[in-house]
């Protein structure tokens, strides 16, 4: 596609449900980031894939949080047992490679958890 | 673990003056990058920065890293209203582990 693309756009959900969160990166990313913002913070790097593998996953806050990714394309964020701390705007980027820089962001999905 | 700091954090200036904002890492960074988030918005993607005491220019914008490549700074000549939103710097060291800066949020009053 054109951009990232992210869904859903919101997401309200009580306390204790799972939630999976969505990104489609730009056709031919090879590259895929996912961070998370709280309102009026910076951005806390959660996860990253290279193709489908996450060299990384030390920015994951808990067991309760997983992400996946097939294909080299779409990469899903799963929350377990969500609770009101994960309320934030999920953000997900991807790159043609990961040595090049420049990522583009998709608009996010605001989780709220109530 | 890596931590980078941006300062100020909040920076008020009138239209026409100028503004800087400044990036520094607790470790030598590979590269750094520079972002823009406009509010409500999402990050947009300004530059990237890759050798040691580097200057590069857009239009009204300047971006170094340091020599020591463990600073930044962005430099904003004349600000104007289009200016406003939060910039971000984000640093990577050893891995490609993207670490975002607390950010700057300017504010250009007309």
């Amino acid at each position: 596609g054109a951009g990232v693309s992210q869904s859903p756009s919101n997401k309200v959900t009580e306390k204790g449900k799972d939630v999976e969160l969505r990104c489609d990166p730009i056709s031919g990313h090879t590259a895929l980031y996912w961070y998370r913002q709280r309102l009026g913070q910076g951005l806390e790097f959660l996860i990253y894939f290279q193709g489908n593998s996450a060299p990384d996953k030390s920015g994951l806050p808990s067991d309760r949080f997983s992400a996946e990714r097939t294909g080299e394309s779409v990469s899903t964020l799963t929350i377990q047992r969500t609770q009101q701390e994960d309320s934030a705007v999920y953000l997900c980027a991807s790159s043609l490679d990961i040595r090049v820089g420049g990522y583009t962001f998709g608009s996010g999905t605001r989780l709220t958890v109530v | 673990g890596q931590q980078v700091m941006q300062i100020p954090q909040y920076q008020h200036v009138q239209e026409g003056e100028d503004f800087t904002t400044y990036c520094n890492s607790s470790t030598t960074l590979s590269n750094i990058q520079w972002y823009k988030q406009r509010p409500g918005g999402h990050p947009v993607f300004l530059i990237q920065l890759v050798k040691s005491g580097e200057v590069k220019k857009q239009k009204r914008l300047t971006f170094q890293f340091g020599e020591a490549k463990k600073n930044s700074s962005l430099h904003i000549t004349a600000t104007q209203t289009t200016d406003v939103g939060t910039y971000f710097c984000a640093g990577v060291s050893g891995t490609y582990k993207y670490i975002f800066g607390t950010g700057t949020r300017l504010k250009v009053l007309a």
